[in-house]
C-alpha cells in the first residue's frame, strides 16, 4: 500500500508568515490528493482536492500544488484562525490513506 | 443542508461487537459513496472503510479487514459499520464521511470527503 508522509509534524510561525507543509507519497498518485484542516475539538474540513483545487468557501490564502509523489500546502499569510492540524490524503485508489498530520501553531 | 449524525458508540469489552449508524439527510443518499474514518485519542485520521452508492462495492483498511463490515440502507438513508472482534486499538472517534461526487448507478468511490459527521466514540476496554 502507498504510504503518505507529512513534514514537518509540527511548526510554529508568526501571524502573516508564509507557511508550507509537505506531503510525500511512497508511489505516484497523479493529482489524487486532498488536504484537510482540523481545528482543536472540531471535525475535519476539506480545504483542497485534486492537489490544487480550492474547496468552495475556503480562503484564498490556502493553496496546494504538486503531482506524482510530492505535494505542498501553502498558507500565504498565516492567521490566528489557522491554528489547526492539517492532513493530506490520497484517493487514487483504496486504501484512502491519510498523512500523519502537521500541527500549526502561532509563535 | 447536508447532515450526518453518527450513533451507536460506547464502551465494549475486547472481543465484543458494536454496530455504528450514520443517519444522512440533505442530499440524495443513494447517489453518493460513503466512508468511515476514525481518530484514536490524540492521534491522526485513519480511513477505515468505504461503500459505493448502491452498496455493491466495499473497501476496507487492512487493520479492520475481516472484522468490520460496512453496509447501507438507502431506503432509510443510513450507513452502518458492524464491528466485531474489537480490540483496544480500535478505540477512537468514528466519523462517517460523504464522497463529493454523485455517481448514481456507478460502483465508484471517489475517496475524499466534503462532509463529515460529528463522530461517535468507541472505547474498547475491560
Amino acid at each position: 500500500d502507498i504510504q503518505m508522509t507529512q513534514s514537518p509534524s509540527s511548526l510554529s510561525a508568526s501571524v502573516g508568515d508564509r507557511v508550507t507543509i509537505t506531503c510525500r507519497a511512497s508511489q505516484g498518485i497523479s493529482n489524487y490528493l486532498a488536504w484537510y484542516q482540523q481545528k482543536p475539538g472540531k471535525v475535519p474540513k476539506l480545504l483542497i482536492y485534486a492537489a490544487s483545487t480550492l474547496q468552495s468557501g475556503v480562503p484564498s490564502r490556502f493553496s496546494g500544488s504538486g503531482s506524482g509523489t510530492d505535494f505542498t500546502l501553502t498558507i500565504s499569510s498565516l492567521q490566528p484562525e489557522d491554528v489547526a492540524t492539517y492532513y493530506c490524503q490520497k484517493y487514487n485508489s483504496a486504501p484512502f490513506t491519510f498523512g500523519g498530520g502537521t500541527k500549526v501553531e502561532i509563535k | 443542508e447536508v447532515q450526518l449524525v453518527e450513533s451507536g458508540g460506547g464502551l465494549v469489552q475486547p472481543g465484543g461487537s458494536l454496530r455504528l449508524s450514520c443517519a444522512a439527510s440533505g442530499f440524495t443518499f443513494s447517489s453518493y459513496a460513503m466512508s468511515w474514518v476514525r481518530q484514536a485519542p490524540g492521534k491522526g485520521l485513519e480511513w477505515v472503510s468505504a461503500i459505493s452508492g448502491s452498496g455493491g462495492s466495499t473497501y476496507y483498511a487492512d487493520s479492520v479487514k475481516g472484522r468490520f463490515t460496512i453496509s447501507r440502507d438507502n431506503s432509510k438513508n443510513t450507513l452502518y459499520l458492524q464491528m466485531n472482534s474489537l480490540r483496544a486499538e480500535d478505540t477512537a472517534v468514528y466519523y462517517c464521511a460523504k464522497d463529493p461526487l454523485a455517481l448514481r448507478g456507478r460502483e465508484i468511490v471517489v475517496g475524499y470527503f466534503d462532509y463529515w459527521g460529528q463522530g461517535t466514540l468507541v472505547t474498547v476496554s475491560s
